[in-house]
């Protein structure tokens, strides 16, 4: 089956530095890819669609300068936060759809996820 | 704008009882939904997945019905364990490669 691989799975940074998390796809082809913060004991909400040699689209109320996503090839998307504050400690997790006509039905399959830590 | 509601928030059973969580969406226009089980600080995982064209899905002990018309779901779990012990999330898709809507989730809890 579809498997999405999300690295790193935990990170904690100084407040002020940059991390970047990465999500791909290891045996399907991901055109579009999305990301999804979770803060605790809520559930998951998008932040922005990533989609293969072209910009990502953001959901409204997300800095697009401080989220930068880019997805360079079809079986890899990163998120990267900047300039990270401790508001920005969250769960962020990365989904994709293998839409080839050969699995159509299938539905997403998520990363492991990555918790984030601002100090 | 699609919404998707849980009910319960939280629930407790004693291991070995059937227990139903329940989903509803505002619109009933979807491509499909499907039913994810979280464990405490980890990713998601695919449980069932239901078409707009079905109306039910079965894995296990494991059974999720689809009435798109009233726009509700419900996912059965028989002879529960505390391994099942999770937050049971309920997501729709509303269409081809939009991404999924997501409940607030069940946390479920079952008691040895």
């Amino acid at each position: 089956g579809a498997v999405v691989s999300q690295h790193p799975s935990w990170v904690i940074c100084k407040s002020g530095t940059s991390v970047k998390i990465e999500c791909r796809s290891l045996d399907f082809q991901a055109t579009t890819m999305f990301w999804y913060r979770q803060f605790p004991k809520q559930s998951l909400m998008l932040m922005a669609t990533s989609n293969e040699g072209s910009k990502a689209t953001y959901e409204q109320g997300v800095e697009k300068d401080k989220f930068l996503i880019n997805h360079a090839s079809l079986t890899l998307s990163t998120l990267t936060v900047t300039s990270a504050h401790p508001e920005d400690s969250s769960f962020y997790i990365c989904s994709a759809r293998d839409g080839s006509p050969a699995v159509q039905g299938y539905g997403y399959t998520f990363g492991s996820g990555t918790r984030l830590t601002v100090v | 704008k699609q919404e998707v509601t849980q009910i319960p928030a939280a629930l407790s059973v004693p291991e070995g009882e059937n227990l139903v969580l329940n989903c509803s969406f505002t619109d009933s226009a979807i491509y499909n939904l499907q039913w994810f089980r979280q464990d405490p600080g980890k990713g998601l995982t695919s449980l069932l997945l239901i078409q707009s064209s079905q109306r039910e899905q079965t894995s296990g002990r494991l059974n999720a019905s689809l009435d798109k018309s009233s726009g509700r779901s419900t996912l059965y779990i028989a002879a529960s364990q505390p391994g099942d012990s999770a937050t049971y999330l309920c997501a729709v898709m509303n269409s081809g490669n939009t991404p999924l809507v997501f409940g607030k989730g069940t946390r479920l809890s079952v008691i040895a």
